[in-house]
């Protein structure tokens, strides 16, 4: 039982290039969730989706989009990555609000 | 934005003391809240799941109380190891969310010195 796992792990970006951030989770989850991970800045959620073919946004979306094609995997998408989206990206999935989020492994993202 | 706040931020014990720290959020609009330990290079992993008013949840040495009508909650350390040394998080979810967003606060650093 994998739980999630995010994939790439690392990855360096040139300011205005574009990448897909792929999160896959085999629990069965209906909830999953990307959020970003800056100093000082704690955990934010970018975007969410409650079950396939659903997204909506959260505190922090702006320059990233989102599919949710099939119930197991979310993809974050930056279409031109800047600068300050430098950041640490976790992936996210539960079954309820009863229930703890399971986490990835985290994705370092630079953007030069 | 919700607003969740922790504190200390960060926290130094030696190994053998006992520790708590403290996550405050909006007593008004309350579903549930999530306690998560956060080792360095790893990702976050949940400990307790708390909704009910009084509640008390317990893993072995770690131990967390929640009381919803003045919008706390504690964790406890007892006895305190080397391994416990990470960042702890809590996050609050409130009705009417959908999605079961969780928002967070921005975590305690703890340190074990042996």
């Amino acid at each position: 039982n994998a739980g999630v796992t995010q994939t790439p792990k690392f990855r360096v970006l040139k300011t205005g290039q574009s990448m897909t951030l792929l999160c896959a989770q085999d629990m069965n989850h209906e909830y999953m969730y990307w959020y970003r991970q800056d100093p000082g800045m704690g955990l934010r959620l970018i975007h969410y989706s409650v079950g396939e073919g659903t997204t909506a946004k959260g505190e922090v979306p702006d320059g990233y989009n989102v599919s949710r094609l099939k119930k197991q995997n979310f993809l974050l998408g930056l279409e031109s990555a800047a600068p300050s989206q430098t950041s640490v990206y976790f992936c996210a999935s539960s079954y309820t609000a009863s229930t703890g989020y399971t986490f990835g492994s985290g994705t370092r993202l630079t953007v030069v | 934005i919700l607003n969740v706040e922790q504190s200390p931020q960060s926290l130094h014990v030696q190994e053998g003391d006992s520790t708590n720290f403290t996550c405050s959020f909006p007593s008004s609009n309350f579903y549930a809240l999530h306690w998560y330990r956060w080792e360095t290079a790893k990702s976050p992993e949940a400990l307790f799941v708390m909704t009910l008013n009084g509640d008390e949840k317990k893993k072995g040495r770690i131990s967390a109380t929640l009381n919803t009508k003045e919008g706390y909650s504690y964790l406890y350390i007892k006895g305190s190891q080397p391994e416990d040394s990470a960042t702890y998080l809590c996050a609050f979810i409130s009705p009417g969310n959908a999605g079961n967003m969780l928002t967070f606060g921005g975590g305690t650093r703890l340190m074990v010195k042996p």
